[in-house]
């Protein structure tokens, strides 16, 4: 089974820290690996996204890293702050003739105090 | 630009009732579509996706029903909705034959 898994569930981080979360994924045909940013009650926002072919990669704060070898990658957010809360989603997918099909973490809630 | 609706932005329905949720997308031609529901706290479980009018992928066996009448309308129905149906639902839509998939604003069911 394709699996997606995304640790930690939760952090807290005083602001200007840089809080990581991790994600790790099984299925080696994946080749897309974006990550969410999800406020209460509204739907995700794709953030940031990355191919395997590349090893990190920078949008303003956000960072991901991509380990291809061990199967992981991660997402920083350099200079953190209080509006950065959320929760975040990892995910991988791959192209299909059908279409992208996106495989999710179950999410970590980020609290960036101040 | 493209923009996605979702509506009803919430809804509370009783075990037992139909469900209709609907979904369209402005300002892009032949999108694919997906649903995917949220449990509180958790990921999101793809359910359904659409790559034409007509043309209905499952993921996941279950009490739901998707349909897609129209290229940029997505419809998620539910016959006898069970308690178990609660959640957070969300359309989405992507370019054909590109990764990125975007979010609606999602329709929070409650089932009592």
């Amino acid at each position: 089974q394709q699996q997606v898994k995304q640790s930690p569930q939760s952090l807290i981080v005083q602001k200007g820290g840089i809080p990581i979360i991790n994600c790790a994924y099984e299925n080696t045909a994946f080749d897309y690996f974006p990550w969410y940013q999800q406020f209460p009650g509204k739907g995700p926002a794709l953030l940031i996204a990355i191919r395997p072919d590349v090893s990190e990669k920078k949008e303003g704060r956000f960072t991901i890293s991509f380990n291809k070898s061990a199967k992981q990658f991660s997402l920083h957010i350099m200079d953190s702050q209080p509006g950065d809360s959320a929760t975040y989603f990892c995910a991988a997918s791959t192209q299909e003739t059908s279409g992208s099909r996106l495989t999710f973490g179950e999410g970590t809630q980020l609290t960036v105090n101040p | 630009s493209q923009t996605i609706h979702q509506w009803p932005a919430t809804l509370v329905q009783p075990v037992g009732s139909p469900l209709s949720l609907e979904c369209t997308v402005e300002g892009t031609s032949n999108p694919n579509l997906y649903w995917y529901r949220q449990a509180a706290g958790r990921g999101l479980q793809l359910l359904f996706y659409s790559v034409g009018i007509g043309q209905i992928s499952s993921e996941v066996p279950q009490n739901l029903s998707a349909s897609r009448p129209q290229d940029r309308q997505f419809i998620l129905s539910s016959k006898k909705l069970l308690l178990s149906d609660s959640g957070f639902y969300l359309c989405a839509w992507s370019r054909q034959g590109t990764y990125e998939q975007y979010f609606g604003p999602g329709t929070r069911l409650t089932v009592t």
